[in-house]
């Protein structure tokens, strides 16, 4: 069993729909993060949380909207999307942030926005 | 800013072989973590071996060892007695021993180098 868990695997939307990408630590780790894996492109770090609180951001755009409602559980709320933020979205986990170590990741989502 | 360069798109090595992938890094910090991961088809990201840039000391885990060389830069892996299981995407990725701010945690990955062993 993984230590981190996202859903959907797999996810099918259309440019105006609202869809949500979950993820679930059970590391008792207190930061998350999300990346985003594009086809031959390095993966881009999107948002941090740290306890709760989101500390990074990217420039993401607006259409992504990250959420983490407790330690354990991150969201990311996709609306308006392009057909370019089709992609594998990744989720970790670590201990704390600012250098205490390595990133737990998920197995990710895989996104194609049509 | 931090980068990470894998001058390797793909690589490939006979099954029992020894096989290094290339790393290379820009930072200005002196104190800093540099790690390979292993993304096999499944897409889970798994770590294989870490290096904390305070130590002098080459990392070792298994089959699996690093060449680091702080001077230049340097962050390569070895992996011998190259197994079918090793088949994988690598990426190398840095991080900051202390948190900056301003994109700087998490990690900087290079864009992969894709490992193919023959039988």
């Amino acid at each position: 069993e993984t230590g981190v868990t996202q859903t959907p695997r797999h996810l099918v939307m259309g440019m105006t729909n609202k869809k949500s990408l979950k993820c679930e630590q059970h590391l008792g780790h207190n930061a998350m993060y999300w990346y985003k894996q594009s086809a031959k492109k390095p993966l881009e770090l999107m948002f941090v949380y740290s306890l709760e609180e989101r500390v990074e951001n990217n420039s993401v755009p607006s259409r992504f909207s990250p959420e983490c409602p407790n330690s354990s559980h991150l969201f990311l709320h996709l609306h308006t999307l392009q057909p370019e933020d089709s992609a594998l979205y990744l989720c970790a986990s670590s201990r704390g942030w600012g250098g205490a170590g390595e990133l737990f990741f998920g197995e990710g989502s895989r996104l194609t926005v049509l | 800013a931090q980068t990470v360069t894998q001058s390797q798109p793909e690589m490939s090595v006979q099954e029992a072989e020894t096989v290094t992938l290339s790393c290379t890094y820009d930072t200005s910090e002196s104190d800093y973590y540099l790690f390979w991961y292993k993304q096999p088809p499944s897409r889970q990201m798994i770590l294989v071996i870490r290096q904390e840039a305070y130590k002098q000391q080459n990392a070792t885990e298994n089959r699996f060892s690093v060449n680091f060389q702080k001077a230049a830069k340097s962050f390569s892996l070895k992996i011998s007695d190259s197994q079918l299981g090793d088949a994988a995407m690598y990426f190398c990725a840095y991080r900051n021993f202390m948190y900056s701010g301003g994109g700087a945690d998490g990690l900087t990955f290079g864009k992969g180098t894709h490992l193919i062993i023959q039988p």
